[in-house]
């Protein structure tokens, strides 16, 4: 199907595990986004991406990784997880000419 | 600095009555506003954007927003909520330099009252 997909949905992991949220979006977006959603902070931009193998830093990059190998990927990894890393993850895609960003469904981390 | 302030982080209406959630923005230049609607356990929906000309902007699913510079504002209405309203709502904020990024509010968290 057409669209902006996550996977996966909901993730339970250990401290100090490291874990790799994916996204994937079928409408050749040269941008992609990853956010965190936290109570209080509305969503806070992670990494962003303008094309495949060009990315860039959000206001809250730390200890995150990202990687744009191909345009419709997007993956996110946490090198080593932590009880603060525990949000809800949403991707987001857009064109080079347009603002609107359309967003997947999102991921639930939790980091036990 | 960009920034977006949504005063009011959780609001109840009743259903039929109308709606204002109240969005302020800081920007330097002239700002592209977005709202935007996530409901429970989605993702997040464009209702409305506002680029440039008519400061009166229509959305999806009945909703409006007035782009105010005078007072740095952008607030979302509508005349009549439905329950199926409920959810949250997010302002946002971009353009200039940063065009490939949006800044986004805390969100207002909207119940209807049957």
């Amino acid at each position: 199907d057409a669209g902006i997909t996550q996977s996966p949905r909901y993730k339970i992991t250990e401290t100090g595990r490291q874990v790799t949220l994916m996204c994937h979006q079928t409408w050749s977006h040269s941008y992609m986004f990853w956010y965190r959603q936290d109570l209080g902070h509305g969503l806070r931009l992670i990494y962003y991406s303008a094309a495949a193998d060009i990315t860039d830093k959000g206001e809250v990059s730390d200890g995150y990784v990202v990687s744009r190998s191909k345009t419709e990927n997007f993956p996110l990894t946490l090198e080593s997880a932590t009880r603060s890393q525990t949000s809800v993850y949403f991707c987001a895609s857009k064109s080079g000419t347009n603002y609107e960003q359309y967003f997947g469904p999102g991921t639930r981390l939790t980091v036990t | 600095a960009q920034s977006v302030t949504q005063p009011d982080i959780h609001i109840t209406v009743s259903e039929g009555a109308s709606l204002e959630l109240r969005c302020n923005y800081s920007y330097g230049a002239t700002p592209y506003l977005f709202w935007y609607v996530q409901s429970p356990g989605q993702g997040l929906q464009l209702l409305l954007k506002y680029f440039s000309g008519d400061t009166l902007v229509q959305g999806i699913k009945g909703f409006e927003a007035e782009f105010k510079r005078s007072q740095s504002s952008f607030n979302l209405r509508k005349p009549s909520v439905h329950w199926s309203d409920a959810a949250e709502y997010f302002c946002a904020v971009g353009g200039g330099s940063s065009a490939s990024k949006i800044i986004f509010g805390s969100g207002t968290r909207l119940s209807i009252r049957p």
